[in-house]
């Protein structure tokens, strides 16, 4: 069936490092795919999208790339801050209309000043 | 501002008993759905809804139920607690629209069962 695998967190970084958070599916088809953040004690809220193969989504200094060839979407940002410590779950869903999303287990990133 | 809010935010239950979790939307989303979140496990889809009188079984379903009367409410049902349902519940709801869209979520329901 449909999944998607996250990296192993947690993820420990100092501030300012470069971030990478390794994201792949397995889909019959062509999903779109999502990157979504949950702050401590709150629920998830959307962080980036892309909807097509080499679409770039990215906000908040986050990017990540939807790679058909090699069925990814690693999230990247280059200078983490200590406020981007949360958890990130990368997820799919297909496009028609509404249908539920399909989460990976979540990353957990630290980040120290 | 439109939202959706979840009820109660904590819950303290003995195993056997029924539970009821509340979840309201003001955006007049056609779509709901419930997650669970485990360490270990992510969020994983219990049950979802694409409109009134609409429920649909996700990955995990037994042991839970939803009802959909009107747009705005999908209650989560527990019909008899057991304790590998202790969990954080999220409810969520979209807009359905042609594309994939954006999942907007409560803040979950952190549910004990002893």
């Amino acid at each position: 069936g449909d999944s998607v695998t996250q990296m192993e967190g947690p993820v420990t970084l100092s501030e300012e490092a470069f971030l990478t958070i390794n994201c792949t599916y397995t889909a019959t088809g062509y999903p779109s795919l999502f990157w979504y953040v949950q702050y401590p004690g709150e629920g998830l809220q959307l962080l980036l999208k892309a909807t097509k193969a080499d679409d770039k989504g990215s906000n908040k200094g986050f990017e990540a790339t939807y790679r058909k060839e090699t069925t990814s979407f690693h999230l990247e940002k280059g200078s983490v801050q200590v406020s981007d410590s949360a958890v990130y779950f990368c997820a799919l869903s297909f496009h028609q209309a509404g249908t539920a999303l399909i989460f990976g287990k979540g990353t957990t990133l630290s980040v120290s000043s | 501002d439109a939202e959706i809010t979840q009820s109660p935010r904590h819950k303290i239950t003995e195993t056997g008993r029924q539970v009821t979790l509340a979840c309201h939307q003001t955006w007049n989303h056609n779509n709901m759905f419930w997650y669970r979140q485990d360490l270990g496990h992510g969020l994983r889809l219990i049950h979802y809804s694409y409109g009134v009188q609409d429920t649909n079984k996700g990955e995990v379903s037994d042991g839970y139920s939803v009802s959909r009367s009107n747009t705005e409410d999908l209650p989560l049902t527990l019909e008899s607690a057991a304790s590998s349902q202790t969990s954080v519940y999220f409810c969520a709801s979209s807009d359905g629209g042609g594309a994939a869209g954006e999942l907007f979520f409560g803040e979950g329901s952190r549910l004990t069962v002893l």
